[in-house]
């Protein structure tokens, strides 16, 4: 069936360095890909995202790339800040079906 | 004010009993989704209602039940509750054409 693959698992950068997560999705029919940012105890947010008419989409220190051919697509976090500390996770999804299937998230800790 | 809420926030109660969890979204969205998160942070899909119908029934046990009695409403009713169903569980919704999801704050369910 679908799936998303999502690495790495926990990340680790120092304050002002760059962060990157990487997905890999399984169907090739997905055409939207949303990254949400989960902080501890709280709800998954939608922070950027990307169709597949794209390659890449950017919202101020955030971007997301996407390669349909190879099938995946990254989230990258420049000038990263202690606040940016959170649970990501991507996701894909196929029109028509609904339904979003998550990758296994990714533990970012930013230090200060 | 808040866009989709849930209700209770924490929920702990003994195994066997039944209980109900139940969600309400003001942003006008036609479809509504329940979520389990785990204990390991994984997010699956478990049910999604389109305009009052079931269009994603995902492999949950029988015990859980959806019901949606209008499109900002959707409710999950646990039946013989087990120690395994403790998770949060995420209500979101969305608009159909638009791909994106919101999610409301969750509820803790702790079965002892």
């Amino acid at each position: 069936g679908e799936n998303v693959e999502q690495h790495p698992s926990t990340l680790s950068v120092q304050e002002g360095d760059s962060a990157v997560i990487k997905c890999t999705y399984s169907d090739s029919a997905s055409n939207y890909f949303p990254w949400y940012k989960q902080e501890l105890g709280k709800r998954p947010q939608l922070i950027i995202d990307i169709r597949s008419n794209v390659g890449e989409k950017k919202d101020q220190r955030i971007a997301v790339t996407l390669n349909k051919t190879a099938k995946h697509f990254s989230l990258h976090i420049t000038e990263t800040q202690p606040e940016d500390s959170a649970v990501y996770f991507c996701a894909a999804t196929t029109s028509g079906t609904y339904k979003y299937i998550f990758g296994t998230g990714t533990r970012l800790k930013v230090l200060a | 004010d808040t866009a989709v809420s849930q209700t209770p926030k924490y929920l702990v109660t003994q195994m066997g009993n039944d209980k109900s969890i139940k969600c309400e979204q003001n942003l006008g969205h036609d479809t509504m989704y329940w979520y389990k998160q785990d204990s390991k942070k994984f997010l699956k899909i478990m049910f999604s209602y389109n305009n009052k119908e079931l269009i994603i029934n995902e492999t949950v046990p029988n015990r859980f039940s959806p019901k949606s009695p209008d499109k900002a409403h959707l409710n999950l009713h646990i039946n013989s509750l087990e120690l395994g169903d403790s998770a949060v569980y995420f209500c979101a919704s969305s608009q159909v054409s638009a791909y994106e999801q919101y999610f409301g704050p969750g509820t803790r369910l702790t079965v002892t």
